[in-house]
């Protein structure tokens, strides 16, 4: 079966920190693209994050600094720490994997997402 | 960033009618090897996005051949020959030709 199951969403302070998870099928576990996507309530589709298999990572400028990405292959996960939270950063976060391998961005396989809730 | 305009925001469909949601972005998207960096993505209600068509024309694994890409350059179309009830939602285009990955604002197809 071809599974992401996210975790570690919830509510947090403005400035806390939350370590997202992302837990991938055996098939995926192959996969060399990894990213996380999040939506705002009622809005649309924002690329965070993407970690390739060797290691190398990218960010969105409004979470660079503020954000880390990583993966554990002999595990399969892959994180997404976040840190100095802000309201704006509120919203549900996909993981997503590229196993077709052209660019990184074609997001085949998508989890069902987990909720982010920055608030006082 | 690469900006990405979708038009129209919303689509009312009669099913068994043809439907075209179209996309521009802001700078070429089409590479000297002629591909076209541009996807497209289905969000059902309450469900995460689903991936439709990639680089341009290509339709992803399982889906019917009822959708197709086209276009190039900087003007995109998703078109659905006939429209089934199973095909609302909101649809997404989106650039892959650069870092970062950029979406469409959506369109929303419905019902009549």
């Amino acid at each position: 079966e071809v599974r992401l199951v996210e975790s570690g969403g919830g509510i947090i302070q403005p400035g806390g920190s939350l370590r997202l998870s992302c837990e991938a099928s055996e098939f995926l576990v192959r996969s060399r693209y990894m990213s996380w996507i999040r939506q705002a309530p009622g809005k649309g589709l924002e690329w965070v994050s993407l970690v390739y298999s060797g290691g190398r990572t990218f960010y969105a400028d409004s979470v660079r600094g503020r954000f880390t990405i990583s993966r554990d292959r002999n595990s399969k996960m892959m994180f997404l720490q976040m840190t100095d939270l802000r309201a704006e950063d509120s919203a549900i976060y996909y993981c997503a994997s590229d196993t077709l391998g052209y660019t990184g961005y074609e997001f085949e396989f998508w989890g069902q997402g987990t909720l982010v809730t920055v608030s006082s | 960033d690469i900006v990405m305009t979708q038009f129209p925001a919303s689509l009312p469909v009669t099913p068994g009618e043809p439907a075209s949601i179209s996309c521009r972005s802001t700078q070429s998207l089409q590479q000297s090897n002629e591909i076209n960096y541009v996807d497209w993505y289905l969000q059902k209600p309450g469900q995460s996005p689903k991936l439709l068509i990639y680089l341009g024309s290509n339709r992803a694994s399982g889906v019917p051949d009822r959708f197709s890409g086209s276009g190039s350059g900087t003007d995109f179309t998703l078109k659905i020959t006939r429209v089934e009830a199973d095909d609302v939602g909101l649809y997404y285009c989106m650039q892959s030709l650069q870092t970062p990955p950029t979406f469409g604002g959506g369109t929303r197809v419905e019902i009549k």
